[in-house]
């Protein structure tokens, strides 16, 4: 069946640190993958995402690369920030796309 | 526009009532669901409809009803409301594997 592990949080990092959020994926067929984000009090917006192995999704400094040798969708940035504090959620779509499955979530609160 | 719009935002109802949370999306999209977030921020699939069929009824309680008049359209009724039904309860709707669009969340509190 279809699954996505990530990292547990809650993961703190001070301002300008890099950040990894570890995801991993079990699927049949050929999935796409996503990052979600949900800041405080909101619903969960795409981050990015990608739909064939090799592809990179990059968006507002974010990236991670479709590892199918791996099974991994690593969420990474460079220099993180106060505003990115959320929570990231790892997600995949079945080929047919009617149904995604999500990681539990990994809160992350930045401090400056 | 809002691209998906539920209501109400907030909920705060006594053990036994009857509640309605509606959903409406406006980006023509074939599928919608509802999704359960608890405490802890975990997302559990309840209910997905593509073009007003039901294709994915998760195991919850049929306290729980979802009603699709239109593919534009899926609301979910609860009934005789339990404190565990306490949640962040999100719309969303999506089209093949586009990737979701979600409701800004109704957080529903049972007293």
């Amino acid at each position: 069946g279809n699954s996505v592990t990530q990292m547990e949080g809650p993961v703190t990092l001070s301002e300008e640190a890099f950040l990894t959020i570890n995801c991993t994926y079990t699927a049949t067929g050929y999935p796409s993958l996503f990052w979600y984000v949900q800041y405080p009090g909101e619903g969960l917006q795409l981050l990015l995402k990608a739909t064939k192995a090799d592809d990179k999704g990059s968006n507002k400094g974010f990236e991670a690369t479709y590892r199918k040798e791996t099974t991994s969708f690593h969420l990474e940035k460079g220099s993180v920030q106060v505003s990115d504090s959320a929570v990231y959620f790892c997600a995949l779509s079945d080929r047919a796309g009617n149904q995604f499955y999500f990681g539990t979530g990994t809160s992350l609160t930045v401090i400056p | 526009d809002t691209a998906v719009s539920q209501t109400p935002k907030y909920l705060v109802t006594q053990m036994g009532n009857d509640k309605s949370i509606k959903c409406e999306q406006n980006l023509g999209h074939d599928t919608m669901y509802w999704y359960k977030q608890d405490s802890k921020k975990f997302l559990k699939i309840m209910f997905s409809y593509n073009n007003k069929e039901l294709i994915i009824n998760e195991t919850v309680p049929n306290r729980f009803s979802p009603k699709s008049p239109d593919k534009a359209h899926l609301n979910l009724h609860i009934n005789s409301l339990e404190l565990g039904d306490s949640a962040v309860y999100f719309c969303a709707s999506s089209q093949f594997q586009l990737g979701y669009t979600f409701g800004s969340g109704t957080r529903l509190t049972v007293v």
